[in-house]
């Protein structure tokens, strides 16, 4: 079993729509939650930051922890054709410097 | 700006070449990573580098080496391309205190090995 599990999708929303994006998880040590926008031929950029449980907004987008569930989500309202990209999901535990992702979710958001 | 670059973005090469990616942080962080990336295969782990002269394997580094010198680098080298060496890498680096908590990346080098 893989430590972090992600539908790789693709996900298409009509514009306006509301996108959930999910990861779960096996390791109980991970403390450190992130999700990563990758648009076309891009490196990975840093979206949402969140520690241990409960949830950050950050304009539009929305990440959740669920740490009983080992379960981590986010939300992006009023999606636009600009979101259109791959999210990843990844996690660190408190200890060592490695961090583990998910394979990623492919989002397109059409006009 | 701080930043981390890769060089070069693009590359062909043939099969039993020797090829090194390299990889230049700005941050002045002291942990560095290269990983590749494959569809269905998401990032995985090749080499990691703790701070100076500290190198590590991840998951995938059978036919590949790294060397840390300076804070600033940390190439990758392919000692032997092989096909199934052909993806695209990216390099990242995370930092102290809370800049440890997150992973900054590179803009990605693609390789096709012929």
């Amino acid at each position: 079993q893989k430590e972090v599990e992600q539908d790789p999708g693709p996900l298409s929303v009509p514009e306006g729509a509301i996108v959930s994006l999910n990861c779960t998880y096996s390791n109980s040590a991970f403390q450190y939650f992130m999700w990563y926008r990758q648009y076309s031929r891009k490196g990975p950029e840093l979206l949402m930051y969140t520690y241990s449980s409960g949830n950050k907004e950050d304009g539009r987008f929305t990440a959740q922890v669920d740490k009983s569930s080992k379960y981590i989500s986010l939300f992006i309202r009023d999606s636009q054709p600009s979101d259109s990209a791959t999210y990843l999901c990844a996690m660190k535990a408190n200890t060592g410097n490695q961090f583990y992702f998910g394979t990623g979710t492919s989002l397109t958001v059409i006009p | 700006d701080a930043e981390i670059t890769q060089s070069p973005r693009h590359k062909i090469t043939e099969t039993g070449r020797q090829v090194t990616l390299a990889c230049h942080q700005t941050w002045n962080h002291n942990n560095m990573f290269w990983y590749r990336q494959d569809l269905g295969h998401g990032l995985r782990l090749i080499h990691y580098s703790y701070g100076v002269q500290d190198t590590n394997k991840g998951e995938v580094s059978d036919g590949y080496s790294v060397s840390r010198s300076n804070t600033e680098d940390l190439p990758l080298t392919l000692e032997s391309a092989a096909s199934s060496q052909t993806s695209v890498y990216f390099c990242a680096s995370s930092g102290r205190g809370l800049e440890q908590e997150t992973q900054y990346f590179g803009p990605g080098t693609r390789l096709l090995v012929l």
